[in-house]
């Protein structure tokens, strides 16, 4: 298996334009986890699926930002309209239901607004 | 609620030297599992080395063991024999097994191994 696959790895947008990210698990893993990683605050998890269903999204910072997971292969991050403090590395992971399974991650993609 | 606190913002070794990276926890699960990661300069996360809740023993994965402390809720990693690169990010993290199974991270520590 090619691991997680984020794209795209690097994206500079100006304010106010819409960035969807996006993420492919790895094959037959059921948990996909979305991360923001800055210097201030570290890695936040913003939300996670099980079986393609958002299990918890209270970490999503505002309704700028959305996530969907339509099938088992893929998964979006939106956010509309960006701002300049949205400008962080964002990690897709996913795992096995065991919760004794570590998670694999993507190559995150560094995100750029101006 | 569960979390992760790394309280060592950075640390300074010298090569070859043994490390010790702090990580406490807290959860109301009873079933959970302890990760650490490693994030070098270049950006990606790796795993490093995993603990459970119920395991007997302390996990070792080569260089890397844990140091596992359920009734202080303490889950230290120990780097022997440091090498410079094994500079990086480390993160501790937990998931509980029982519940929601949310994978949650520490602040992470940041690892200077010196020549």
């Amino acid at each position: 298996d090619a691991g997680v696959i984020q794209s795209p790895r690097h994206e500079v947008t100006e304010m106010g334009q819409e960035v969807t990210l996006r993420c492919k698990p790895i094959s037959g893993h059921d948990y996909l986890f979305w991360y923001r990683q800055t210097m201030m605050r570290g890695l936040e998890l913003l939300i996670y699926f099980n079986n393609n269903v958002p299990i918890d999204d209270s970490g999503m910072p505002e309704d700028r930002f959305s996530a969907k997971m339509p099938n088992a292969s893929f998964s979006t991050l939106k956010i509309q309209p960006s701002e300049p403090r949205d400008s962080a590395v964002y990690f897709c992971a996913s795992s096995f239901s065991l919760g004794g399974t570590e998670a694999f991650f993507g190559q995150g993609t560094r995100l750029t607004v101006v | 609620a569960q979390k992760i606190t790394q309280t060592q913002p950075g640390m300074f070794v010298q090569e070859k030297e043994a490390v010790t990276l702090d990580c406490t926890y807290d959860t109301s699960d009873p079933s959970y599992g302890l990760f650490w990661y490693k994030q070098p300069s270049s950006g990606e996360m790796i795993f490093l080395i995993y603990q459970g809740s119920y395991d007997q023993q302390n996990a070792t994965e080569g260089r890397y063991s844990l140091n596992f402390q359920k009734a202080r809720k303490s889950a230290n990693l120990v780097i022997s024999a440091s090498q410079l690169g094994d500079s990086a990010m480390y993160f501790c993290a937990m998931r509980e097994i029982q519940g929601a199974q949310k994978l949650v991270f520490g602040q992470g520590t940041r690892l200077t191994i010196n020549p």
